[in-house]
Parts: structure tokens; C-alpha cells; sequence
């Protein structure tokens, strides 16, 4: 059985701040994705990572594909507030379907 | 809008009733998916199709939980003599194919008394 954890599972912060969020697997994955959801919405895709050691940059967040494609972080700088939401990890193993971590709730305080 | 929606946005039954949730699909998608979502927490795979047939049922909980999709477009969920535990955020998502971005409706809230 294919498992994401994701740690922490909460997180409260003033603005400003940084933070890493860490999705991590023992299962290799051939491509991993991050969703953001907001309270009564659907996840929105934030990004897609393919290769491993892939670093994207998305204005002031920062994901990485580990190297050997079974794990990830997103590093957000300088919180804000508009920041908050549910952080959700997905990964996809060659042609089956997606599998979702366990979600990391992000509060940022102004 | 042009997004994918559901029906109805939230749902409350008794203990042992037959429940039918909805979703409509961005027009052209080929793929459809629902996830159930407990508590705010990850999402859990349930059924996926493309067009009309469903190739993976796999995350389906029991045979209480049946889909189906016509005219390779609205798809119904529909959850029987439904059980407390079957509480939870159900949400529809589709995309141009499997693989393929998936965008999310907002969801279904169901709660089982």
C-alpha cells in the first residue's frame, strides 16, 4: 500500500515567517503534485514535479522533488495570511491513480 | 461558470437512507474522478472514469457505494442505507484525460445522523 505522510500536520505562524512542509513516502513515485484547499472548495493544483532532485519556484513558494522520487518539500517565505489553507501532497505511480498525503493546515496570523 | 459542480453542496439523511450525489464535469472532459474526504484530511481515491466505463473501482468502501456516468458527461454517486461513518466531504473532479491536471469541484458534505 502506497502511503504520503506529511508533517506537520498543523501549523500556526505569524506573518512573515517561513515554513517547510515535508510529504514523504517509501514508494517511488514517477511524478508528485501539491494542491492547495481552501474551507469549502476543491483542492487547486499549485505544481507538478517529475524529476528528481526538480526544483520549482512558484512566486514565494519553493517545492522539491527528492532525489530519489519518493519524498517532497514546499518551503514558503514570508508567509501571509492569503497562505492559509490545507497543503495536500499527490504522487502518481506510473499510470495508477493519484495518491493524496494526509495534508499539512497552514494558519498564518497577520 | 465553466468549472466542475456539484449537487448538493450539503446533505444531511438519517441512518439507512439511500443518498445520490452529482457532479458535472468541465465540458470536454473525458475523465472523471470522486474522492471522499474525511475531516479536512487527504483525499481518499474512490472511483475513477473515463467517459462512460470504469476502469478502476477500486477505492469504492463496500457494495453500498455505486457510480455511474452517462453520456460521458454527469456522473451520480450513490451511497446506500448510508451509515454514520460514511460522514465526509465527497468530491468530484475532472480532467482532458487520465494523467491529465485534474480540477475539483467544491464538494458534497454529507452527514449521517
Amino acid at each position: 500500500t502506497q502511503l504520503l505522510e506529511q508533517s506537520p500536520q498543523f501549523l500556526s505562524i505569524q506573518e512573515g515567517e517561513n515554513l517547510t512542509v515535508y510529504c514523504n513516502s517509501s514508494s517511488v513515485f514517477s511524478s508528485l503534485q501539491w494542491y492547495r484547499q481552501e474551507p469549502g472548495e476543491g483542492p487547486v493544483l499549485l505544481v507538478t514535479v517529475v524529476t528528481g532532485g526538480e526544483v520549482k519556484k512558484l512566486k514565494r513558494l519553493t517545492f522539491q522533488f527528492g532525489d530519489a522520487r519518493k519524498d517532497s518539500s514546499l518551503h514558503i517565505t514570508a508567509a501571509q495570511p492569503g497562505d492559509t489553507g490545507l497543503y495536500l501532497c499527490a504522487g502518481a505511480a506510473g499510470t495508477d491513480k493519484l495518491i493524496f498525503g494526509t495534508g499539512t493546515r497552514l494558519q498564518v496570523f497577520p | 461558470g465553466a468549472g466542475v459542480s456539484q449537487s448538493p453542496s450539503n446533505k444531511v439523511t438519517e441512518k439507512g437512507k439511500d443518498v445520490e450525489l452529482r457532479c458535472d464535469p468541465i465540458s470536454g472532459h473525458t475523465a472523471l474522478y470522486w474522492y471522499r474526504q474525511s475531516l479536512g484530511q487527504g483525499l481518499e481515491f474512490l472511483i475513477y472514469f473515463q467517459g462512460n466505463s470504469a476502469p478502476d473501482k477500486s477505492g469504492l468502501p463496500s457494495d453500498r457505494f455505486s457510480a455511474e456516468r452517462t453520456g460521458g458527461s454527469v456522473s451520480t454517486l450513490t451511497i446506500q442505507r448510508t451509515q454514520q461513518e460514511d460522514s465526509a466531504v465527497y468530491l468530484c473532479a475532472s480532467s482532458l484525460g487520465w494523467g491529465r491536471e485534474q480540477f475539483f469541484g467544491p464538494g458534497t458534505r454529507l452527514t449521517v445522523l
